[in-house]
């Protein structure tokens, strides 16, 4: 089945440490997104990618960095982790960029920074 | 500043239940509101949705009513069952961007036997 496929479901990490997170897709969508979604809160979006054409968020940390080498794949960089970055993050895809286009979700990846 | 305000924060109905979840928007840039549904440990997943060419869209069991003079919409999920549990967002254009949503803070529904 086509899919967004989301690694590691948990990942723990250390303050400050460097951490990766990968999406791929099998759904061949124009569109990659990432979200931050903390307990009990709606979704944020961090960022997108229209191909490879980058859409960041005003409000999105300098501390969050994304990379999409190919279609099926977008990376979250996260360079240095507070405790505050904490959360669950899902990548999300869609056919195209508006918003009746829906958005398929990965079912997410929880960090915990120690 | 959060946009799209939705309640109840969370609700508890009885199998066969109805439940009501509301939302309600500033502005937009585009008229589409839908409503996606997220089991625990799960990514959210479309429900359903709505243009406002129509006051009312159904489903099966789950509606959603549009009001744009009131600029509110609600969802309405008829004889609700325990499956149904599950946390529900309502979302709305962002006002500058036609391409992004905005979430509601989301409803935990819970369906008890």
């Amino acid at each position: 089945d086509a899919m967004v496929i989301q690694n590691p479901r948990y990942q723990v990490t250390q303050f400050g440490k460097p951490v990766t997170l990968s999406c791929s897709q099998t759904l061949n969508h124009n569109v990659m997104y990432w979200y931050q979604q903390k307990s009990s809160q709606a979704p944020k979006l961090l960022f997108h990618y229209y191909d490879k054409d980058f859409n960041n968020e005003a409000d999105t940390p300098d501390n969050f960095q994304s990379r999409r080498p190919n279609t099926s794949f977008c990376f979250l960089d996260i360079r240095s982790p507070g405790l505050g970055d904490a959360a669950m993050y899902l990548c999300a895809t869609s056919r195209e960029s508006g918003v009746n286009s829906p958005l398929h979700f990965g079912n997410g990846t929880r960090l915990t920074v120690t | 500043q959060q946009q799209v305000k939705q309640s109840p924060q969370s609700l508890i109905v009885q199998k066969g239940g109805i439940s009501i979840i509301n939302c309600a928007y500033e502005n937009t840039a585009f008229d589409y509101f839908p409503w996606y549904q997220q089991f625990p440990g799960k990514g959210p997943a479309l429900l359903i949705a709505i243009r406002p060419d129509v006051s009312e869209k159904k489903e099966g069991r789950f509606t959603i009513s549009f009001n744009k003079s009131a600029k509110q919409f609600s969802l309405h999920i008829m004889d609700s069952q325990p499956g149904d549990s599950a946390t529900y967002f309502c979302a709305a254009p962002a006002p500058d961007s036609w391409g992004k949503l905005q979430f509601g803070a989301g409803t935990q529904v819970v369906v008890t036997p």
